[in-house]
């Protein structure tokens, strides 16, 4: 069955520091791959995604993802990290022979410290 | 202009009553869902709509019930609610049912008492 693992539930880091949340998927066809963000109390913004061709891509507020077909992994970077991106983050596989529907992980709550 | 939008934001209600969410997009998306978001932040979907037509009606229980009146608007009615019901629920809209980026509402922060 399709599903998405984010292995970390929690990450700290400093402000200013580089920051990798992982996601590993399981789809047996070529994916289509997201990342959200949810701020708390807020719905989920789309920070990026892949759906083919050049395998890093290039995202809102500074962020990065690299799709590895070999390792079936996603992971979202950011080269220094900010305040403001404290938030929990939600990589997504599209399922699109199933109407276009998202398989979540259990996601990532990042909390940076000053 | 907001892209999705829902509401109510909040509802507090008892077990046992009847409750609808509305959710309208105004981004000329055809197709719409609605996702479930658990106490554990758990994010599953519930259903899709293509154009009006049902497209995806994950298990879920027949007290939920979407309406697309047309294809800006998916509503979700849920009968007899339970204290399980309790969560946060998330619109969503796509151009069409392929392929395509999902743009999500703010969310309605539903409470069972």
């Amino acid at each position: 069955a399709q599903s998405v693992t984010q292995p970390d539930i929690h990450i700290t880091v400093s402000e200013g520091a580089s920051l990798e949340l992982r996601c590993n998927y399981s789809y047996g066809a070529t994916p289509y791959l997201f990342w959200y963000v949810q701020s708390p109390g807020q719905g989920l913004q789309l920070l990026l995604k892949y759906f083919s061709g050049d395998t890093l891509v290039q995202g809102i507020k500074g962020f990065e993802a690299e799709f590895k077909r070999s390792q079936s992994s996603f992971n979202l970077r950011k080269p220094s990290v900010h305040w403001s991106d404290a938030a929990e983050y939600f990589c997504a596989v599209g399922l699109m022979e199933y109407g276009n529907k998202l398989v979540f992980g259990a996601g990532t709550i990042l909390r940076v410290k000053s | 202009d907001t892209a999705v939008s829902q509401t109510p934001k909040y509802l507090v209600t008892q077990m046992g009553n009847d409750k609808s969410i509305k959710c309208e997009q105004n981004l000329g998306h055809d197709t719409m869902y609605w996702y479930k978001q658990d106490s554990k932040k758990f994010l599953k979907i519930m259903f899709s709509y293509n154009n009006k037509e049902l497209i995806i009606n994950e298990t879920v229980p027949n007290r939920f019930s979407p309406k697309s009146p047309d294809k800006a608007h998916l509503n979700l009615h849920i009968n007899s609610l339970e204290l399980g019901d309790s969560a946060v629920y998330f619109c969503a809209s796509s151009f069409n049912r392929e392929s395509d980026t999902q743009y999500f509402g703010p969310g309605t922060r539903l409470t069972v008492l």
